[in-house]
């Protein structure tokens, strides 16, 4: 069965600090992992994939097969990253799994 | 592009009735459509895929005779929750993928059902 785990609900960070959203998988298959955002009343939205291996609106995530995580990191926090984030598990081609998601505050 | 809009976006019901909620896929053809759950605070749970001119698959836990779902054309797949009970009240949130691209799914914005 998969799994993913985010064990942060909430993580508060100042502008300009960094900034690391946990994300930890279980998963017999070979893992294909997404990070998806949701900002304040809009709705949910593809910000990476660990395929890609690319940095969007300055985050990264690298996928550790020898940890089981896919954690999310932006050296820099800005306020208009608050949001909810959630780490997502590809399965059986086109299934995806949530983590219960970590709400990013962002302060001032 | 890639937008999907359902309708509609809150309805109240009363216990025992039927609600439809639909799901559209404004411009691009989706030929699997998801359908999931979200209760408070909580993550969304994938109940069904839904792929064009077929039968829905669910994901194990969920009634597939409490909630109909029929995928009917390239752009519109429809959730019927059927004689509604209060504890079937969530927000309910569909998503769409693209042909060859089914990793990237494009989310609706969501439906709030409460049923009394």
């Amino acid at each position: 069965a998969q799994r993913v785990t985010q064990p942060e609900k909430l993580l508060s960070v100042f502008k300009g600090a960094p900034v690391e959203l946990k994300c930890n998988y279980s998963y017999s298959g070979s893992p294909e992992l997404f990070w998806y955002v949701q900002y304040s009343r809009q709705r949910l939205q593809l910000l990476l994939r660990h395929i890609s291996r690319e940095s969007i609106k300055g985050f990264t995530a690298d996928l550790n097969k020898g940890e089981t995580s896919f954690h999310l990191k932006k050296p820099f926090a800005q306020e208009e990253d608050s949001a909810m984030y959630y780490c997502a598990l590809l399965y059986n081609f086109n299934k995806f799994y949530f983590g219960s998601g970590t709400k990013l505050n962002v302060k001032p | 592009g890639a937008v999907v809009s359902q309708h509609p976006s809150r309805v109240i019901c009363k216990s025992g009735t039927s609600v439809k909620i639909e799901c559209r896929s404004l411009d691009f053809q989706a030929t699997t459509m998801f359908w999931y759950r979200q209760f408070p605070k909580q993550s969304l749970m994938l109940m069904a895929t839904s792929n064009e001119g077929s039968k829905a698959t669910y994901e194990q836990g969920v009634e597939k005779d409490k909630f109909l779902i029929n995928h009917a054309s390239l752009t519109l797949s429809t959730l019927t929750v059927t004689s509604a009970h209060p504890e079937d009240s969530s927000f309910y949130i569909c998503s769409a993928s693209r042909p060859g691209r089914t990793y990237e799914q494009y989310f609706g914005p969501g439906t709030r059902l409460t049923v009394t």
